[in-house]
């Protein structure tokens, strides 16, 4: 079966330290990997992308995530994080046939 | 470009009635998708449309959901009849597919659906 998963539901940090936020996949092909956000009230915002090349994808805001093919994993990172940075964020990867599949989504606290 | 559109914002209707959702997608976007977000299931794909053509419908619920995509600035998503279950957030994405695939999806600010 194809699908995204992402294991946490929150993730807490304090302002000014690392966030990660855990994406994992299963689909066949070689996949798309997108990152999106979300905040209260409003559509989901493309952040980044992968498709090939370097594993290491910058995209907006600070933020950056990493691709791993062993570990069919595309965390999302970001050095130092900030308050702003509260929000939903959701993992997608989009097969060969355009199907696109999300994940749950994952709550991002960042306190002062 | 004013990016996604929806219509309405919010809408509040009692169990039974018929419900029109709209979206206007980006200009020159050829892909179209419709979303349902609720707390309990996610971000659910209902339905994708690439040149006006419906291309995956398996995700909507069932016969009661429609959509239509008439020309290319221009889609629907109907629900007749309504039924408290249906209440959710409804978004529309629209994206520029190429032969490689569709890319990045841009969504609408979405529907906000309450069936009484």
């Amino acid at each position: 079966a194809q699908s995204v998963a992402q294991p946490e539901d929150q993730v807490n940090v304090a302002e000014g330290n690392p966030l990660t936020v855990k994406c994992t996949y299963s689909v066949s092909g070689n996949p798309y990997l997108f990152w999106y956000v979300q905040y209260p009230n409003r559509g989901l915002q493309f952040l980044l992308k992968y498709i090939t090349g370097d594993n290491l994808v910058k995209g907006s805001y600070g933020f950056e995530a990493e691709f791993n093919k062993s570990q069919t994993s595309f965390h999302l990172k970001k050095p130092s994080a900030l308050v702003s940075d509260s929000a939903l964020y959701f993992c997608a990867v989009r097969n060969n046939f355009n199907k696109f599949y999300f994940g749950s989504g994952t709550k991002l606290n960042v306190k002062p | 470009d004013a990016g996604v559109i929806q219509s309405p914002r919010h809408e509040v209707t009692e169990m039974g009635q018929e419900v029109t959702l709209r979206c206007k997608p980006i200009s020159g976007h050829n892909s179209l998708f419709w979303y349902r977000q609720t707390m309990m299931r996610g971000l659910e794909l209902l339905i994708y449309f690439n040149n006006n053509v419906p291309i995956d419908d398996s995700g909507m619920p069932e016969d009661r959901f429609s959509a239509k995509m008439p020309n290319a600035s221009f889609s629907t998503l109907k629900i007749q009849p309504s039924e408290p279950r249906d209440s959710a957030v409804y978004f529309c994405a629209s994206s520029y597919g190429t032969s490689g695939g569709v890319d990045i999806q841009y969504f609408g600010a979405g529907t906000r659906l309450s069936v009484l």
